[in-house]
Parts: structure tokens; sequence; C-alpha cells
């Protein structure tokens, strides 16, 4: 049972570069997401999928973008890489809803530098 | 989002219980507790969650005031890989149908001493 599965782990990015983090699940869950986490503090939110094909805005969404063509996959692209961007990011899923007996999964996280 | 305060960062002996309390004030009467911890380097993993009753799971137990207002994670037993970040966060199924996201404040940092 892989639950939420992130690559890559690590990677250094130069200024202005582009990348996809990729993540998937093999839970079935409708519901995905995306945080990233600075040195120190709480995870923000970047976006999230309530299902295949519908994407909306977390908390912090300038300079990501997102798909959902799939219940298993949802990657997130970086167009145009900042050193602001620097941080952790963790995927996560969750089967949403009005149920409340469910926790998300996360996965074990992206760690990304940007020179 | 109703928002909760916990202590910056608490410390444990090993093998002794652990208190960690969060506050809630402004707690609505559909949100429930959720309680998330996150080791070092790695992702969050969700702990345990209640509404209005005590809970108990395999990690740990949650009590909940019988005004809501606030909530301890209790650790029963702790141990040198209970060391880690723990996040109270609070959710409400209803108005968040549709629009679920957990929001993360900075969490206590526990300390386990051997």
């Amino acid at each position: 049972n892989a639950g939420v599965t992130q690559t890559p782990k690590f990677r250094i990015l130069k200024i202005g570069q582009s990348m996809t983090l990729q993540c998937t699940q093999d839970m079935n869950h409708n519901y995905m997401y995306w945080y990233r986490q600075d040195p120190g503090m709480g995870l923000k939110l970047i976006y999230y999928s309530v299902g295949a094909g519908i994407t909306d805005k977390g908390e912090v969404p300038n300079g990501y973008n997102v798909s959902r063509s799939t219940t298993e996959d949802f990657p997130l692209r970086l167009e145009l890489a900042a050193p602001s961007q620097t941080s952790v990011y963790f995927c996560a899923s969750s089967n949403g809803g009005r149920q409340t007996n469910y926790g998300y999964t996360f996965g074990s996280g992206t760690r990304l530098t940007v020179v | 989002d109703a928002k909760t305060t916990q202590p910056n960062s608490m410390e444990s002996n090993e093998e002794e219980p652990v208190h960690l309390p969060c506050n809630h004030s402004t707690i609505s009467g559909t949100d429930y507790i959720h309680w998330y911890r996150q080791l070092p380097s790695q992702g969050p993993e969700y702990v345990i969650h209640g509404l209005t009753s005590n809970v108990n799971n395999r990690m740990a137990s949650l009590a909940i005031a019988e005004d809501r207002k606030s909530s301890t994670l209790i650790l029963h037993r702790a141990t040198l890989r209970d060391a880690a970040v723990y996040y109270c966060i609070l959710r409400d199924p209803i108005s968040n149908f549709g629009n679920e996201k957990l929001t993360f404040g900075t969490g206590t940092r526990l300390t386990i001493i051997p």
C-alpha cells in the first residue's frame, strides 16, 4: 500500500527554470492538495482538487499551476522558478466531503532549492 | 475559519505522559477537532479527531472540554519517536463541503528527554 508518492525527493533549480513535481495516490481519494512549508513555519495550501478535472487555488497559488486529469495524479508545475519558491512541498489526499471519519494522507515531500 | 492557539514548544521525559493543549475559543458547533503530527523530515500524519466526546486510538487520546473551547492531546507514554511538531486543526465538514482544506498553524514542537 504505497499511499501518496512524491517525486523527486530533492531538486535544485536555477532561477527561471521550470519543473513539475509529481504526486500520485493509490487510495482512490477524490481530494488532493499541494502544500508548501518554509523553514520553521506551518504548511500553506497552494492548490487543491476535489476530483478529476476540478482544481482551485489555495492561499499561495502565484507562480504555480496544477492539473488533475486522473483521480490518481496531481502534478504541480513551476514555470519560472524564483528563490522565493525554495521550500519543501507536500502532496496530500483525502476522501473529502461530509465524512469526518478520515484523515489526510501526506507524501514524504520534495525539497526544492532555487539558486 | 476558526483559529487555534497552541504553545510553541513543550518538553517531556521519556516514558511519561504528555498533555498537549489547544485553545479554540471561537469553535463552532459543527467544527471537528483534528490533530496531526510531523516527525522530522517527514510529511504530517493524522493522529486523532473528535467532536464532543473524548476519543482514544492506538496513537493517543483526545480530551475535549465540556464547552469545547479547548482540548488536550494525550500521549500516554512518550517515546523518543514521539518527538515531533503537533498541530491542532479545526475542520467544519458542512461549510467546507466542496472546499475541503486543512489550515495549519505553527503547532507545538514536542521534545522528549531521554
